[in-house]
C-alpha cells in the first residue's frame, strides 16, 4: 500500500458544528503532516507528528486540533470555524522526520472543507 | 519571505510545444521535489533531484538540479493535455535561526495544455 487515505472527500459545516478529518496510511511512515491549501495557493504546513507526537504547530488557531491516535492514523478536529477557514486540507507522510536528506512527501487527495 | 519564487506563475501552451518551468531561491537547499498537481487533489511527488548539477528524466520531463543547489527546472517535451496541472518545487532548508529543518513550496506554475 502506497498511498494515504483521506475522508470526507468533501465536507460542508457551519460554523457552530464539530466536525473531524481522518487520515490513513500504512507504508510505515513515521511522520505525518497537515496542510491547509487556498485556491491556486501552495500548501501551507499546520502541523506535524513525528513519531506519533506533535513536533509543530505553525501558530494555528486552537479550532483546528490535531490529533495522532498511533503511527497509521492522523485526525484534524474542527470546532467553531470560520469562513475564512475554507480550504482543501491535505494530509502528508513521509519515512522520517524532516532532516536534511529528503525525499518528499506522500500526499492524500485532501478534503474539501466548506464552512457557511 | 519565499524563500522558493517558481516562474513563470501560469503558463498557457499548445499540444506539442515545448516548455520550462523555473524555481529560483538565493538559499541552498540539500534536496528539492517537483510536484504535479491536478485539481480537487493531493500534490504527486514527480522527482526528486539531490546532487548539484543532477539531471533526472521521466518520460518527456526533465528535472535538473543547479550545480550550486539553489535553483532547479523543470523541461516538458511535446506537452499533452494531460500534463495541464499546479507544478510546485518543494526543498529541504536549514532554519538560520533555530537550526531545524524545514520543507518549503515554491509559488506554484499553472499550467495549461490546449489540444
Amino acid at each position: 500500500d502506497t498511498e494515504v487515505t483521506q475522508t470526507p472527500k468533501h465536507l460542508v459545516m457551519g460554523m457552530t458544528n464539530k466536525k473531524s478529518l481522518k487520515c490513513e496510511q500504512h507504508m510505515g511512515h513515521r511522520a505525518m503532516y497537515w496542510y491547509k491549501q487556498k485556491a491556486k495557493k501552495p500548501p501551507e504546513l499546520m502541523f506535524v507528528y513525528s513519531y506519533e507526537k506533535l513536533s509543530i504547530n505553525e501558530s494555528v488557531p486552537s479550532r483546528f486540533s490535531p490529533e495522532c491516535p498511533n503511527s497509521s492514523l492522523l485526525n484534524l478536529h474542527l470546532h467553531a470555524l470560520q469562513p475564512e477557514d475554507s480550504a482543501l486540507y491535505l494530509c502528508a507522510s513521509s519515512p522520517g522526520p524532516r532532516g536534511k536528506t529528503n525525499y518528499g512527501y506522500t500526499f492524500g487527495s485532501g478534503t474539501r472543507l466548506t464552512v457557511v | 519571505t519565499q524563500l522558493l519564487e517558481q516562474s513563470p506563475q501560469f503558463l498557457s501552451i499548445q499540444e506539442g510545444e515545448n516548455l520550462t518551468v523555473y524555481c529560483n531561491s538565493s538559499s541552498v537547499f540539500s534536496s528539492l521535489q517537483w510536484y504535479r498537481q491536478e485539481p480537487g487533489e493531493g500534490p504527486v511527488l514527480l522527482v526528486t533531484v539531490v546532487t548539484g548539477g543532477e539531471v533526472k528524466k521521466l518520460k518527456r520531463l526533465t528535472f535538473q538540479f543547479g550545480d550550486a543547489r539553489k535553483d532547479s527546472s523543470l523541461h516538458i517535451t511535446a506537452a499533452q493535455p494531460g500534463d495541464t496541472g499546479l507544478y510546485l518545487c518543494a526543498g529541504t532548508n536549514s532554519d538560520s535561526t533555530s537550526g531545524t529543518y524545514k520543507y518549503i513550496f515554491g509559488t506554484g506554475t499553472r499550467l495549461k495544455v490546449l489540444a
